[in-house]
C-alpha cells in the first residue's frame, strides 16, 4: 500500500508570495492533518480535515488555509509569505481519531 | 491548558543498555497516547499507541511504553538499545472529545553510544 505523498518536496519562495502544498493520503484514510515543524517551535498543528470538513484548527493566522477534496487529497495554502513561514510542512493521514497517523516525508519551504 | 511534556531534550545510553524516554501530559479525560520517531530528513514514523486496556503496550522495533494513569505518564522503553535507535522521539496526545487534534511534545533526541 502506498504511503502518504507530498508535493513538492522542496520549495523556495519570496516574501509576499503565496504557496500551495499538496498531500495524497493512504488509500481509504479519510482524515488528513497538517503540521508545521521548525527547530524553535517544534511540531505545531495547523488543521485537520475529515471527509472534506475541517474538524480542528490550530492557532495559526488566517493566511494559512486548507481544504480536502472528495478523494481525500488535501491542499494547504499560505498567502503573503513571511520569513517565519520557512519550515517543514508535514501531512499525515489516518482512519479516524483513535488511529495512528501516517506521515508523509514533508515539504521543505524556504522563504527568502 | 492541555500540554505534553518531554522533560529531557537529550538522552544518551550505551548500546545494549535499557533506555527510557519520558513523557507526561496534562489533558482532560482519558486521551489517546502515541509515540513517534523521526530520523534525519524524514517524516515521522508511528511506534505505538495506547487506547485502552493493558498499561504496557508493545510496538515496532522492540519498543514498548507504560501508561500510568495516576501520574499521567506514558514513558517509552526498550530493554536493549541499538545504535540504529538514535533518532528524535515524539510523544503525542489526542483528547477523545472536544478540540481533539493530536498535539506533540517537544521531542527527545536519543543517542545510543556504541
Amino acid at each position: 500500500k502506498a504511503g502518504v505523498t507530498q508535493t513538492p518536496r522542496y520549495l523556495i519562495k519570496t516574501r509576499g508570495q503565496q504557496v500551495t502544498l499538496s498531500c495524497s493520503p493512504i488509500s481509504g484514510h479519510r482524515s488528513v492533518s497538517w503540521y508545521q515543524q521548525t527547530p524553535g517551535q517544534g511540531l505545531q498543528f495547523l488543521f485537520e480535515y475529515f471527509s472534506e470538513t475541517q474538524r480542528n484548527k490550530g492557532n495559526f493566522p488566517g493566511r494559512f488555509s486548507g481544504r480536502q477534496f472528495s478523494n481525500s487529497r488535501s491542499e494547504m495554502n499560505v498567502s503573503t509569505l513571511e520569513l517565519g513561514d520557512s519550515a517543514l510542512y508535514l501531512c499525515a493521514s489516518s482512519w479516524d481519531i483513535s488511529y495512528e497517523q501516517y506521515f508523509g516525508p514533508g515539504t521543505r519551504l524556504t522563504v527568502t | 491548558a492541555q500540554s505534553v511534556a518531554q522533560p529531557e531534550d537529550q538522552v544518551n545510553v550505551a548500546e545494549g543498555n535499557p533506555l527510557t524516554v519520558k513523557c507526561t501530559y496534562s489533558v482532560s479525560g482519558n486521551p489517546y497516547l502515541f509515540w513517534y520517531v523521526q530520523y534525519p530528513n524524514r517524516g515521522l514514523q508511528f511506534l505505538l499507541k495506547y487506547i485502552t486496556g493493558d498499561n504496557l503496550v508493545k510496538g515496532s522495533y522492540g519498543f514498548e511504553a507504560e501508561f500510568n494513569k495516576s501520574q499521567t505518564s506514558f514513558h517509552l522503553k526498550k530493554p536493549s538499545a541499538l545504535v540504529s535507535d538514535s533518532a528524535l522521539y515524539f510523544c503525542a496526545v489526542r483528547p477523545r472529545t472536544g478540540a481533539n487534534n493530536l498535539f506533540f511534545g517537544t521531542g527527545t533526541r536519543l543517542t545510543v553510544i556504541p
